[in-house]
C-alpha cells in the first residue's frame, strides 16, 4: 500500500519567515495529493491540493510543489504569521482499487515566533 | 464543500462498554471515511464505508471491534465495542466533496476509563 513520509516533524519559524515541509510517497499511482491543517482541539482543514498533471499550485501565501519524477511534493508558507502556528498533514490518493482512501504523512508542528 | 455534523464531540466511558459516534453530511456522498487520530499522531484510516455494501477494514481493524453502518448516502456510525483504556484517541469521519477534496466532521475525543 500507499506510504507517506513527512518531514520535518516539528518546524519554528520567526514571523514573516518562510516555512516548507516536504512528503515523500511510494505509490506512483497516487496521483491526488492535499495538505491539511489542523488546529488544537480542532478537526483538519484542507488548505490547498494538487493533482498529478499539475506542478505547482500557489493559493495567496501557500504553495505546494509536485515532483512526480521523484515522488514527492511540498507545501510553501511565505510571510509566516502567528496563525500560521499549527499541526500540518500532507497525504497522497491513489486510483484504481484505492480510489477514495488517503494516506497522511506523519504530520509537522509549525510554530510560528512573533 | 461538504458540511459534515459528528457526535458525540467528547465522551467518557467506562471499559468493557460501547460507544456509538454519527456522523450526517449536508449532501448525498458514495463514500466515507472513519480516521483514529491518537495524541499527538497522525490520522489512521479504520475502514471505508459504502452505501450497500459492507464496510471495507484497513489492516489492524476488524469489524468485530468498530461495526460500522452505511444506511444511506448522508449518514454513517461508527460503534467502539467492548471498549479499553487503549481506545481512548479521537475518531474523525470523513466524506469526499466536490472534486475528490475530503472533509471532516469536528471529531469525537473519547477517554475510556
Amino acid at each position: 500500500g500507499e506510504n507517506v513520509e513527512q518531514h520535518p516533524s516539528t518546524l519554528s519559524v520567526q514571523e514573516g519567515d518562510s516555512a516548507v515541509i516536504k512528503c515523500t510517497y511510494s505509490d506512483s499511482a497516487s496521483n491526488y495529493f492535499p495538505w491539511y491543517k489542523q488546529e488544537l482541539g480542532k478537526r483538519p482543514q484542507l488548505i490547498i491540493d494538487i493533482r498529478s498533471n499539475v506542478g505547482e499550485k500557489k493559493d495567496q501565501r501557500i504553495a505546494v510543489t509536485l515532483n512526480k519524477t521523484a515522488k514527492h511534493f511540498s507545501l510553501h508558507i511565505t510571510e509566516t504569521q502567528p496563525e500560521d502556528s499549527a499541526v500540518y498533514f500532507c497525504a497522497a490518493k491513489a486510483g484504481g482499487t484505492s480510489y477514495g482512501k488517503l494516506t497522511f504523512g506523519q504530520g509537522t508542528i509549525l510554530t510560528v515566533h512573533p | 464543500s461538504a458540511v459534515i455534523s459528528q457526535k458525540p464531540s467528547r465522551d467518557i466511558c467506562q471499559r468493557g462498554t460501547s460507544l456509538t459516534i454519527q456522523c450526517q453530511v449536508d449532501s448525498q456522498v458514495t463514500m466515507m471515511f472513519w480516521y483514529r487520530q491518537q495524541p499527538g499522531q497522525s490520522l489512521t484510516l479504520i475502514a471505508t464505508a459504502n452505501q450497500g455494501s459492507e464496510a471495507t477494514y484497513e489492516s489492524g481493524f476488524v469489524i468485530d471491534k468498530f461495526p460500522i453502518s452505511r444506511p444511506n448516502l448522508t449518514f454513517s456510525t461508527l460503534t467502539v465495542s467492548n471498549m479499553s483504556p487503549e481506545d481512548s484517541s479521537i475518531y474523525l469521519c470523513s466524506a469526499e466533496g466536490g472534486r475528490g477534496t475530503a472533509f471532516f466532521g469536528q471529531g469525537t475525543r473519547l477517554t475510556v476509563v
